[in-house]
């Protein structure tokens, strides 16, 4: 069974410093995606960063990186340059192609907190 | 490109009372998620489609009703509203983004639902 891990509960930074979300998930399948999303106060989900598993080089989008050991399964998040905006939820999610189909499996989310 | 876009954004209904949730993407996705989020909750699939005129139930299917007579649209039916289908629902598609030159998971804005 495919499953996503944020181990992180919450977490919290202070503003400018750096912070890094975890994130292992567990499939026995070669081709998948990985994506983090940020979920602010008003519930929307925004796409903060993806990841295709067949490529070695991190993804990276402005202050957001990264981590991608695939051999650990292991994805983790790091947000540079803290700033009061990053304060969200942020979920980790696992994408596999399945044939004519697909799964989609949710981490249980990070709670994390900028503070000034 | 409007993506997902989700209506009513907030209703109130009575115990007792149906509603239908709209969902419509513009992407021409094969792939179409219903989900629900609780208070503090990650998020639980209630319905997904891989295609028009295909559906399938999520790990919380009881209550509602979905229907995909096109691509573009997949409503969520509620029949009988309970409190505990308080809730933010989300519709989400996921499918090939050409901006990204890759998948991804698009979510439309939530809609609020309040049983009382």
């Amino acid at each position: 069974a495919q499953t996503v891990t944020q181990s992180q509960p919450e977490m919290s930074v202070q503003e400018a410093e750096t912070v890094t979300l975890s994130c292992t998930y567990d499939t026995s399948e070669s081709n998948y995606y990985l994506f983090w999303y940020k979920q602010p106060p008003s519930r929307q989900m925004i796409l903060v960063i993806r990841q295709e598993a067949y490529k070695q080089q991190n993804a990276t989008e402005n202050r957001f990186s990264v981590n991608f050991q695939k051999a650990a399964k292991s994805f983790s998040l790091k947000i540079s340059d803290s700033q009061l905006g990053d304060t969200a939820m942020y979920f980790c999610a696992l994408r596999i192609p399945q044939g004519g189909s697909e799964k989609l499996v949710f981490g249980k989310g990070t709670k994390l907190t900028v503070n000034p | 490109n409007a993506g997902v876009t989700q209506t009513p954004k907030f209703r109130i209904l009575k115990i007792g009372q149906s509603m239908t949730l709209q969902c419509a993407q513009d992407m021409n996705h094969n792939y179409m998620y219903w989900y629900r989020q609780d208070p503090g909750m990650g998020l639980k699939l209630i319905y997904y489609s891989v295609g028009a005129g295909i559906t399938d139930k999520g790990e919380v299917p009881n209550g509602y009703n979905v229907s995909r007579s096109t691509t573009e649209d997949f409503p969520l039916r509620l029949e009988l509203a309970a409190p505990s289908q308080t809730s933010v629902y989300f519709c989400a598609s996921s499918g090939y983004d050409r901006e990204r030159a890759g998948n991804t998971i698009y979510f439309g804005e939530g809609s609020w639902l309040t049983v009382v």
